[in-house]
């Protein structure tokens, strides 16, 4: 199975927040990541945070830490349309990284 | 600033055709490179990473070779393509040393 779980979807009304949940088993990884995916396109680097933090706010995103539970998510506030996409957590491993298999965010009006 | 280029953008091939694809990676020196596979609907699998000229790894057992023949290339190839290669294939960089990936835009490969 996967080393990092996601649940595989989401569907969040425009305009309320969206919290997207990771669990990841490498207590070792010094950082953990988000990236997003849109249709047809590569991956886009969103936020990272360091394994010895356990919150990160950059502008609407909030990335939560809890390494005792292995636990990281991504909170997006004020959801927009422009946010539906493959939302990616990952966890390094030495200078590799290993991906969940992605939630898909879907907003609708 | 850095950019990372893939290309083609999209291939449709015959099974058991050979298959090159290219990654480029402009403004920095001495990457980590690496190049995934992404089927549809699931996650990223690692394919090859190369930390160096010449220095490839293969994280999985299959059809497809990489090689690095200058410090920002990066190529995928195969001498002869199966239903079960075709996917979505990144490239991604990473300073030297360092753990951040950014990834390329991507080549959707189709086998018939």
């Amino acid at each position: 199975g996967e080393d990092v779980e996601q649940s595989l979807f989401l569907s969040v009304r425009e305009g309320d927040s969206s919290v997207i949940n990771c669990t990841y088993t490498d207590s070792s990884s010094t950082y953990l990541y988000w990236y997003k995916q849109e249709p047809g396109a590569g991956l886009q680097l969103l936020t990272y945070i360091f394994s010895n933090m356990d919150m990160k706010q950059d502008q609407r995103l909030t990335v939560l830490l809890n390494k005792k539970d292995k636990h990281l998510s991504l909170r997006i506030a004020d959801t927009q349309t422009g946010d539906s996409a493959i939302y990616f957590c990952a966890e390094n491993q030495g200078y590799k990284l290993s991906f969940g298999a992605g939630t898909t965010v879907t907003v609708r009006a | 600033s850095q950019t990372i280029h893939q290309w083609p953008a999209t291939l449709v091939q015959p099974v058991g055709s050979p298959l090159s694809l290219e990654c480029t990676v402009e403004g920095t020196s001495n990457p980590n490179l690496y190049w995934y596979r992404q089927a549809a609907g699931r996650g990223l699998q690692l394919l090859f990473y190369s930390v160096g000229i010449g220095q490839i790894s293969s994280e999985v057992p299959q059809n497809l070779s990489a090689s690095r023949p200058q410090d920002r290339q990066f190529i995928l190839s195969s001498k002869k393509l199966l239903l079960s290669d075709s996917g979505f294939y990144l490239c991604a960089w990473s300073v030297h040393g360092g753990e951040t990936q950014y990834f390329g835009p991507g080549t959707r490969l189709l086998v018939l």
